[in-house]
């Protein structure tokens, strides 16, 4: 899966289907976390965010969970669209007073039709 | 609502020359920043502000110089341009007090080429 650090190019799904991206992070004292989409030429787009204090959280037809014990971090996105095509990023902040966000690489979702 | 609004859209630039991209939100956020985007790479950030006068640098800030006169502006200007600041550059903004989430808005975008 995607890393903060590590690049998971490509994911393709029937459209209908779910769709799973996954992200991995390094850092044990982030505590907030973003998941991004990004359409060709556009700049990226906000889809749901969670805190370390949870493990899971629901939006329209995405769900974010969160594993803290092995640093993991998935977006998942139910009947999947051909308008869900797009690179998908996830982001996290670490605790302190910094709190800027660090981004993965992203990977590329291909609704089939 | 504009957003976050960024200018130009396309850039070409000879080697050494320097340009200003500009970025505006209307939001009344504090907190605004760049980023570069290369392929592979995702986001990494150049510089931000707190607010107006305050600037500081992000992971890749050479070659980089910001300002923050107003809340509303946050122009990222290149004085001598290379070869490997060809990008995609975007601006992002978020509020910073009495924000119950930290989520950036971001601009659609800058494509720079520099040749």
């Amino acid at each position: 899966g995607e890393s903060v650090g590590l690049h998971l190019p490509t994911l393709s799904v029937q459209e209908g289907d779910n769709s799973i991206i996954n992200c991995a992070y390094s850092n044990s004292a982030s505590d907030y976390f973003i998941w991004y989409k990004q359409e060709s030429g556009k700049g990226p787009q906000f889809i749901i965010d969670i805190r370390s204090n949870m493990d899971k959280r629901q939006g329209q037809r995405v769900t974010v969970l969160l594993n803290k014990t092995v640093k993991h971090l998935s977006l998942q996105i139910a009947a999947t669209q051909p308008g869900d095509s797009a690179v998908y990023f996830c982001a996290e902040l670490i605790s302190g007073s910094a709190r800027q966000l660090t981004f993965g690489s992203g990977t590329q979702l291909t609704v089939l039709p | 609502n504009a957003g976050v609004t960024q200018t130009p859209k396309f850039q070409v630039l000879k080697t050494g020359q320097s340009m200003t991209l500009q970025c505006a939100q209307d939001m009344n956020h504090e907190y605004m920043s760049w980023y570069r985007q290369d392929p592979g790479m995702g986001l990494r950030l150049i510089h931000y502000s707190v607010g107006a006068g305050i600037t500081d640098q992000g992971e890749v800030p050479n070659g980089y110089n910001v300002s923050r006169s107003t809340t509303e502006d946050f122009p990222l200007r290149l004085l001598s341009a290379a070869p490997s600041q060809t990008s995609v550059y975007f601006c992002a903004s978020r509020p910073l007090n009495g924000a119950t989430n930290e989520k950036l808005f971001f601009g659609s975008g800058t494509q720079l080429s520099v040749l």
